[in-house]
């Protein structure tokens, strides 16, 4: 059964702190690893990654990737309050696109950040 | 914002009733899913579509069944709701292109008395 768990369940800071939020995964096949941003609303994507090694940067926020650990780090830095959400990573299963496995997504529980002023 | 809702946002409904959420997608987009969202239990897949007509069980399956007649639309059946399926319920859909992610609706919350 593939599993992802993330850590920590939940975060505390002041805006203008940096944080890492990181997501360790057990898959059979795994094709990519996906975060997302949840505000009180729908899950809205952030990065995808699929190879080890390559940081992947939007902004204030950055992803790496590590298969051989099986582990991926988000980091936000110089934390706005606007950044208050729930985190969530996800792997998605290797399968061409039109297979019937496509897109069949594990999820972990969700990092709750809260940025205080 | 992709084109996916879902209806009705928010339903109360008694132990015992069936009950269908819709999900509606504008984008012509081949696959579509059903979640649930618990706390502490992050979003876990109930049905998903791969096609018209084509339909498989997700982690959490039992109690639900699921229809998609036309690409459009996936619908959400909870054939006798019971409190446990108490929950938020997100639809997402997702392109064919290799590297497409998903894209999430609105979610509808759903109570069972």
């Amino acid at each position: 059964e593939d599993k992802v768990v993330q850590s920590p369940l939940s975060l505390v800071v002041h805006e203008g702190d940096t944080v890492t939020l990181n997501c360790s995964y057990e898959v059979t096949n795994f094709r990519s690893l996906l975060w997302y941003k949840q505000e009180k609303k729908a899950p809205t994507f952030l990065f995808m990654l699929t190879s080890s090694g390559i940081e992947k940067k939007s902004g204030r926020l950055s992803s790496i990737l590590d298969k051989k650990e099986l582990f991926s780090i988000l980091n936000i830095t110089a934390t706005q309050t606007g950044d208050s959400a729930v985190y969530l990573c996800a792997v998605a299963p290797a399968g061409f696109a039109g297979g019937t496995s496509y897109g069949k997504l594990t999820f972990g529980q969700g990092t709750i950040l809260t940025v205080h002023p | 914002d992709a084109g996916i809702t879902q209806s009705p946002r928010h339903k109360v409904t008694e132990t015992g009733t069936p009950v269908t959420l819709r999900c509606h997608q504008t984008e012509n987009h081949r696959y579509m899913y059903w979640y649930r969202q618990d706390p502490g239990h992050g979003l876990r897949l109930i049905h998903y579509s791969y096609g018209v007509k084509d339909t498989d069980k997700g982690e959490v399956s039992d109690g639900y069944s699921v229809s998609r007649s036309k690409t459009e639309d996936f619908l959400l059946t909870l054939e006798s709701a019971t409190s446990s399926q108490t929950s938020v319920y997100f639809c997402a859909i997702q392109g064919e292109r290799v590297g497409e992610t998903q894209y999430f609706g609105p979610g509808t919350r759903l109570l069972v008395l």
